[in-house]
Parts: C-alpha cells; sequence; structure tokens
C-alpha cells in the first residue's frame, strides 16, 4: 500500500537558518503530494501541494518539488522565522486532489529559536 | 478560512468508560469526515470514512464496534470510544471535505489518555 516516510524530529534551527525536512513516498499509482502544517493549538493546515512530477509547490517562502526519480518531496525554506514553529507533515492523495483520502507521514517538529 | 472544531482537545478517562469526540465544520457543509488516529512517533493512520446520513466505512483492523461514528447531520461526527482501555490512549484528528469546494479540513485534535 502506499506509504510516507518523514525525518524524525524534533529540527532545532536558529532564526534565519536555512531548513530541509526530507519526505519519500510509495505509492502503486500517480499521487498528488501534500505538506500540511500544525501550529501550536491549532488544526492542520494544508502548507502547499503539488499534483505530478516535477511540479514545485510553494507558500509563505516554503517550497518542495515533486520528484518522481526518487521518489521524494522534501520541505525546504530559506530563512525560517520563530512563527515557523510547528510540526509539518507530509502526504499523498491517490486521486489527485486534497479532497480525499490522505496518507500521512509521522509529523516533523520544528523549533526556532531566536 | 473554513474551520473545524473537534472538542474535546484532551481528555483523561477511566479504563472502562466510554468517550465522544465531535467533529464540526462551522461555516461549510461536510459530506464527508474522515477520523484518525497517531501514536507517539508513528504516521496518522486513517480509521474510518463518515459519510452524512450512512454507515462510516471502517479501514482494516480497526473495530466497528469500538469505535463508532456518527455523522447524523451535515455539520457534526462523533467517534465514541467504548470501553476504553489503556492501548485506545492515542491522538485523534478529525477532517471534513467541504461539499462546494471538494476542500478538506482538519480538526485539532483530541489526546485521549485511558488510565
Amino acid at each position: 500500500g502506499d506509504s510516507v516516510t518523514q525525518m524524525e524530529g524534533p529540527v532545532t534551527l536558529s532564526e534565519e537558518a536555512c531548513l530541509t525536512i526530507n519526505c519519500t513516498y510509495t505509492a502503486t499509482g500517480y499521487p498528488s503530494l501534500f505538506w500540511y502544517v500544525q501550529y501550536p493549538g491549532e488544526g492542520l493546515q494544508l502548507l502547499l501541494k503539488a499534483t505530478k512530477a516535477d511540479d514545485k509547490g510553494s507558500n509563505k517562502g516554503f517550497e518542495a518539488t515533486y520528484r518522481k526519480e526518487t521518489t521524494s518531496f522534501h520541505l525546504e525554506k530559506g530563512s525560517v522565522q520563530v512563527s515557523d514553529s510547528a510540526v509539518y507533515f507530509c502526504a499523498l492523495s491517490d486521486r489527485g486532489n486534497a479532497g480525499n483520502m490522505l496518507t500521512f507521514g509521522g509529523g516533523t517538529r520544528l523549533m526556532v529559536k531566536p | 478560512g473554513a474551520v473545524v472544531s473537534q472538542h474535546p482537545s484532551r481528555v483523561i478517562c477511566k479504563s472502562g468508560t466510554s468517550v465522544k469526540i465531535e467533529c464540526r465544520s462551522l461555516d461549510f457543509q461536510a459530506t464527508t469526515m474522515f477520523w484518525y488516529r497517531q501514536f507517539p512517533k508513528q504516521s496518522l493512520m486513517l480509521m474510518a470514512t463518515s459519510n452524512e446520513g450512512s454507515k462510516a466505512t471502517y479501514e482494516q483492523g480497526v473495530e466497528k464496534d469500538k469505535f463508532l461514528i456518527n455523522h447524523a447531520s451535515l455539520t457534526l461526527s462523533t467517534l465514541t470510544v467504548t470501553s476504553a482501555h489503556p492501548e485506545d490512549s492515542s491522538f485523534y484528528i478529525c477532517s471534513a471535505r467541504d461539499r462546494e469546494n471538494r476542500k478538506l479540513f482538519f480538526g485539532s485534535g483530541t489526546q485521549l489518555s485511558v488510565l
């Protein structure tokens, strides 16, 4: 079946440092890929998505590129802020949009220190 | 943006008791809601899919008699953990699909601790 593996946290960075959170997946079809973020005390929110190979999703300074050859969708940001402290979930859907069932990774907690 | 209210956010109960978790879409109608659970350091796992007015569809390995799901209206789904045991302690999170634009929105989760 489908699965998503992402790096374990917590990841602790200083403000303005570069961020990479690795995510790899296995899927039988051609899934869409997502990154969700959960800020403290809030629900999961869609951060960005990519629906086909080589697509790059971006939002709030975060980027992730759908790499079919390496089955990866790593999340990157060039300069993190304290407000980016949250838990980040990589996910896939095999039906092409975020409205269908999702398979999640285990989540990675990011802590950004001033 | 759209909001999904999940309540309670944290509950501690004694073994053998039942716990009900509510998931409400506050400003949209949701024909479909999903229930997930997450064990520490593990992935979010889909437990069941509930459709308004019909029986929930459970994933393999999820006991339907233990995890009762009711989706009686377009804005409310409930998950009841019956006769809870310590191994049911977990983080439960719901999501709701907006019937208009099919986008998915998540509740903030419920941390269940069974003593």
